[in-house]
């Protein structure tokens, strides 16, 4: 139990477009759900924790406008990356917590890879 | 401040015993938890501490002294498969990791 997924795992996008990014709860009901970037050889940096129905709370040093977060559902999460650029690309994972997870563990996705060319 | 440090990178011999340290300075603590990471995929969860002592899971024991803002990862009979970065993390109302132990498992 407890699946993350995310889609798509990999994505090539030409600078100045936008990416969306989905994140889903495949099994259970996610009561929030976050986005990290990983840089190479870095460690997760967590950008914004997103509950359902309420808007994203986004980490000092994160644009909110360039990095729009959508919790539409209790299973469901997207992260859109507007006007990206070359320094966009990294490695984006969200992770999710339970509503029953006694222990508060985050369940991670498998992440995505962005380029910008 | 995120105030966590762990080693950047340690070297071990397959089937030794190798220890991970995780050293961290927070004003809340709701636990700490360990991650497996190999390149290019997300972490995978290891372990959790929110009590003081050691927590034992097979091959892998990690131990938590909160009074000293203290973890430690133990991994015992090493496999060349547990080469990757390992991550502790602290929990406020979300989590702080450190910059991960990259650990190279050799023959």
């Amino acid at each position: 139990g407890a699946v993350v997924s995310q889609h798509p795992s990999w994505v090539i996008c030409k600078s100045g477009t936008s990416v969306k990014i989905e994140c889903r709860s495949l099994d259970f009901q996610a009561t929030t759900m976050f986005w990290y970037r990983q840089f190479p050889k870095q460690s997760l940096m967590l950008m914004a924790t997103s509950n359902e129905g309420s808007k994203a709370t986004y980490e000092q040093g994160v644009e909110k406008d360039k990095f729009l977060i959508n919790h539409a559902s209790l299973t469901l999460s997207t992260l859109t990356v507007t006007s990206a650029h070359p320094e966009d690309s990294s490695f984006y994972i969200c992770s999710a917590t339970s509503r029953t997870s006694g222990t508060y563990e985050q369940y991670f996705g498998p992440g995505t890879r962005l380029t910008v060319t | 401040g995120q105030n966590i440090d762990q080693p950047t990178e340690m070297t071990a011999t397959e089937g030794a015993i190798v220890q991970i340290n995780c050293t961290y300075q927070t004003s809340g603590f709701n636990g700490l938890f360990w991650y497996q990471q190999h390149a290019g995929e997300a972490p995978t969860f290891l372990s959790y501490n929110v009590l003081d002592g050691l927590e034992e899971k097979g091959r892998f024991s990690s131990f938590l002294s909160r009074s000293k803002g203290y973890s430690y990862l133990l991994l015992k009979e090493l496999q060349m498969k547990d080469s990757a970065s390992y991550l502790c993390a602290y929990r406020t109302n979300k989590l702080i990791f450190g910059t991960g132990t990259l650990l190279a498992v050799q023959p």
